[in-house]
């Protein structure tokens, strides 16, 4: 268990629905990283917060969004879904203090979109 | 700009071969270096780390030496196992020090590897 906790586990919704998705970071950890894993793309960067400000935008669509809470936890909002937005959606959480904390991932939530 | 790069898979061995999953980095800073390994199914765990020049990470019988003169971070397990069958990943870890301090991931495209009896 790395600490990281992301609700929901598996999330079926039809296209261009809107999902939320939440994660809770470790205690402590400043950071939150959002990642999509699909079969085809392997591991992509989305976001990066960091003590609520955003720090770092990857590969994110202008359909998805995403904010840090003033209590960490994170939520990446997912809209006008398309079938290709299935996948898993990793958040991963770092204290950030210094060089070399360790980032940590949770389990990844499921999205298929029918 | 910063990047990591890795051996392409799959790479399949039978139990108990050698194995080395090759690893390179482009980066402007001093990174910190590591591994991470996906199970089928499952989420992604660190594996092993390495934060500055000559250190050696290891874990479960897994190293990787963190050459500085190589950029490289390679992967190596003298005895793999059925069970090793997982994807691996390489990442680095830029430091940025203002506004409090925050890291940035960079993360390799994974190396699938399939493991046989």
């Amino acid at each position: 268990d790395s600490g990281v906790t992301q609700t929901p586990k598996h999330l079926i919704t039809a296209t261009g629905q809107r999902v939320t998705l939440r994660c809770s970071p470790r205690s402590g950890d400043l950071s939150v990283y959002w990642y999509q894993q699909s079969l085809d793309q392997g591991l992509q960067f989305l976001i990066q917060y960091y003590n609520g400000e955003e720090r770092a935008k990857g590969n994110i669509l202008e359909r998805f969004s995403a904010q840090q809470f003033p209590d960490l936890h994170s939520e990446l909002n997912l809209s006008s879904l398309e079938l290709g937005d299935s996948a898993l959606y990793f958040c991963a959480s770092s204290r950030d203090r210094e060089s070399g904390n360790t980032i940590y991932f949770g389990e990844g939530s499921w999205l298929t979109v029918v | 700009g910063d990047s990591v790069t890795q051996m392409e898979g799959p790479v399949t061995l039978s139990e108990e071969a050698f194995l080395t999953i090759n690893c390179t980095y482009t980066a402007t800073g001093y990174p910190s270096l590591f591994w991470y390994v996906q199970y089928p199914g499952e989420g992604l765990q660190l594996l092993l780390k390495a934060t500055k020049a000559d250190d050696k990470g290891s874990n479960k019988g897994f190293e990787a030496t963190y050459r500085k003169e190589t950029t490289s971070f390679h992967l190596e397990k003298g005895s793999v196992q059925v069970s090793d069958s997982a994807v691996y990943f390489c990442a680095l870890s830029l430091h940025y020090p203002f506004s409090g301090g925050y890291n940035k991931l960079i993360f390799g495209a994974g190396t699938r590897l399939a493991v046989h009896p």
